[in-house]
Parts: C-alpha cells; structure tokens; sequence
C-alpha cells in the first residue's frame, strides 16, 4: 500500500522566514495530496491540496509543489507568523476516499 | 469550525466499560471516516463509510464497532477496550468516497479516550 514520509519532525523558524516541509510517497497511482495543519486541542484542517495534473499551487503565503517523476510533494509558508506554529501534516490519495497520512512536522515560529 | 461535531470531547473508560463516540456532520455530505491518532504516529484511517454502507475496515479489532445510520451521523462503540486503545479519534466527512478521485475530507475537533 501507500507509504508516506514527511520530513522534517521539527522545524524551527523566526518570524518572517519561510518554512518548508517535505514529503515523498511510494505508489504512483496517488493523484491527490492535501495538507493539513493541526492545532493544540483542534482537528486538522485542510489548508492546501494539489492534485496530479498540477506542478503548483499558491495561496497567499502559502504554496505546494508536486514533483510527480520523483514522487515527492512540498508545503511552503512564507513570511511566517507566530500562528502558523501547529502540526503540520502531508498525505497521498489514490481515491475511494482513502488518505495515507505522513508522521506530521511540529512548526514553531519565535518572535 | 468546520461543520463536524463530536462528542464527548473527553471520556475516560476502563477495560471492561462500554461506551460509544458520536460524530455529526452539517455539510452534506455521503462518506464518513474514523481515524486514530496516537502520539508521534500518522493517522491511521479505520472506517469508511459511503451513503450509509461500510466501504473500508482496515484491520481493526473487533472491539471497535462502527455504525452509521444515516449520512448525517457516525457512531464508534467500544467494548472491553485495552490501555493501548488511549488516542484521540477524529471523525471526518467528504462529498464522497468512490472512484478514483478524492474529495476534501472535513475533520471534527475528536474525542480524547484514555483507557484504564
């Protein structure tokens, strides 16, 4: 079945850097890859997803990156805020509403 | 908030209680799902549900028992559960969960169970 890797487990930045969180998956038939940001006390919630035929997505400080050949996805925020500190998680789809979640990345941003 | 509710939000059992968690969605939508997070571990998806049918059960104990009556509500009822069981069980919801595209699954805020 799928395999979802995230890296890295932790991530510090100051204020007003930019974050990046990566992932890779083993099956290539995955045509679906959300993130989700998760925090203390709270849910996930989706904050970002690409799909297949898509290289790049971009949501104001907020942006995805597929590379479909090497099979490996990236979540970018720039300009961080002390509110985007939360976990951070990666996951793949093939359908049938199954999502293979990666380990989440803990994201904290000082002032 | 993201239009699913969950209750209770805490419950404390022990190993030889019965208890049950609940999940609702006002989205409209046909595919529920039960999760399991356990600490420094992914998500692990344990139920499917589409339109009302079990679709997915992902090699869960039978400890574990899923029901859902309608498309609005989900139920995970425990029995005899063991200390390993204590995680947060997150309920979800999708427009669907056929073929082989993937809807945007909404979270609800989870239970938090510990067993004793």
């Amino acid at each position: 079945g799928e395999n979802v890797e995230q890296h890295p487990s932790t991530l510090s930045v100051q204020e007003g850097d930019s974050a990046v969180i990566k992932c890779t998956y083993s099956d290539s038939a995955s045509n679906y890859f959300p993130w989700y940001k998760q925090e203390l006390g709270k849910g996930p919630q989706l904050i970002i997803d690409i799909r297949s035929n898509v290289g790049e997505k971009k949501d104001q400080r907020i942006a995805v990156t597929l590379n479909k050949t090497a099979k490996h996805f990236s979540l970018h925020i720039t300009e961080t805020q002390p509110e985007d500190s939360a976990v951070y998680f990666c996951a793949a789809s093939k359908g049938w509403g199954k999502l293979q979640f990666g380990a989440g990345t803990q994201v904290v941003v000082t002032p | 908030e993201t239009g699913v509710t969950q209750t209770p939000r805490h419950l404390v059992m022990g190993m030889t209680n019965k208890k049950s968690l609940k999940c609702e969605q006002h989205l409209g939508h046909n595919a529920m799902y039960w999760y399991k997070q356990s600490a420094k571990k992914p998500l692990e998806l344990m139920f499917v549900y589409s339109l009302e049918e079990r679709v997915e059960n992902n090699s869960v104990p039978s400890r574990f028992s899923p029901e859902c009556p309608n498309s609005s509500h989900l139920f995970l009822h425990l029995h005899t559960l063991q200390p390993e069981d204590s995680a947060l069980y997150l309920c979800a919801s999708s427009r669907q969960a056929t073929g082989g595209g993937t809807d945007t699954q909404y979270f609800g805020p989870g239970t938090r169970l510990t067993v004793l």
